[in-house]
C-alpha cells in the first residue's frame, strides 16, 4: 500500500500562475484534509473533506479551491498563485471517527 | 477556542541526553492528544498519542509523553536522544470544531542533537 502520495514534490510558479496540487490514498478513507506549514505557525487547515461530493473550508481557504469526485483523490487547486502561498502543503486522511491523521510527504512550493 | 502552545521553538541537546519538549493545550472537553514528527524534507509521522487511560503513553523510536490534565499539557520526553531524533515535533489536540473534527496544532520544536 502507497498510503498518502502527493504530487509533484517541487513546483515553482510565477504570480498569477494556476496549478494543481495532487494527492491520492490508497486507504479506503473518507475523510481528506489539506494543510499549508508555514516557519513558526505550525500547520494550519485550508480544506477538508468527509466523503465524496463534500468539502468544506478550514481556517485558511482563501485562495484555494477543492473537489471530491472520488474517495481516493482531493486535489488543491490555486487559481491564481500569490507569493503569500509559498509555503508546504500537506495532505492528509483519517478513519471515520478517528482524530488520528495519517500524512502524505508534501509538496514544497514557491510562488515568485 | 482550543489551541496548542509549543514554548519552545528551537531546544540543542547532546547526543545521549534526556530530552523533554513541552505542550500545552486549551480545550475544553476531554482532549484526543498527539505528537508527530517531521524529519527533515519529510511528512508527519505519529510518535504517539493518548486518548484515555493510563496518562504515561509509549510511543515509537523510545518516546513517552505524559498527560497532565491539572496543568493542561502533554510533554514529550526521551531518555536517550539519538543524532537521528534531530527534527521537527509538533503536539496537536483533536477537537471537535463547529461540529467537525479537526487536529489543532501546535507551532512546532525544532531539535538539534549535538555531537
Amino acid at each position: 500500500n502507497a498510503g498518502v502520495t502527493q504530487t509533484p514534490k517541487f513546483q515553482v510558479l510565477k504570480t498569477g500562475q494556476s496549478m494543481t496540487l495532487q494527492c491520492a490514498q490508497d486507504m479506503n478513507h473518507e475523510y481528506m484534509s489539506w494543510y499549508r506549514q508555514d516557519p513558526g505557525m505550525g500547520l494550519r487547515l485550508i480544506h477538508y473533506s468527509v466523503g465524496a461530493g463534500i468539502t468544506d473550508q478550514g481556517e485558511v481557504p482563501n485562495g484555494y479551491n477543492v473537489s471530491r469526485s472520488t474517495t481516493e483523490d482531493f486535489p488543491l487547486r490555486l487559481l491564481s498563485a500569490a507569493p503569500s502561498q509559498t509555503s508546504v502543503y500537506f495532505c492528509a486522511t483519517r478513519w471515520g471517527a478517528s482524530f488520528e491523521q495519517f500524512f502524505g510527504p508534501g509538496t514544497r512550493l514557491t510562488v515568485l | 477556542a482550543q489551541s496548542v502552545t509549543q514554548p519552545d521553538i528551537h531546544i540543542t541537546v547532546s547526543e545521549g541526553a534526556s530530552l523533554e519538549l513541552r505542550c500545552n493545550y486549551s480545550y475544553g472537553a476531554t482532549p484526543y492528544l498527539f505528537w508527530y514528527v517531521q524529519s527533515p524534507g519529510q511528512g508527519l509521522q505519529l510518535l504517539l498519542k493518548y486518548f484515555s487511560g493510563d496518562t504515561l503513553v509509549q510511543g515509537i523510536k523510545g518516546f513517552e509523553a505524559e498527560f497532565k490534565r491539572s496543568q493542561s499539557s502533554f510533554n514529550l520526553r526521551k531518555p536517550s536522544v539519538h543524532w537521528s531524533d534531530a527534527a521537527e515535533y509538533f503536539c496537536a489536540v483533536g477537537a471537535l470544531v463547529q461540529g467537525a473534527q479537526k487536529l489543532v496544532f501546535g507551532q512546532g520544536t525544532r531539535l538539534t542533537i549535538n555531537p
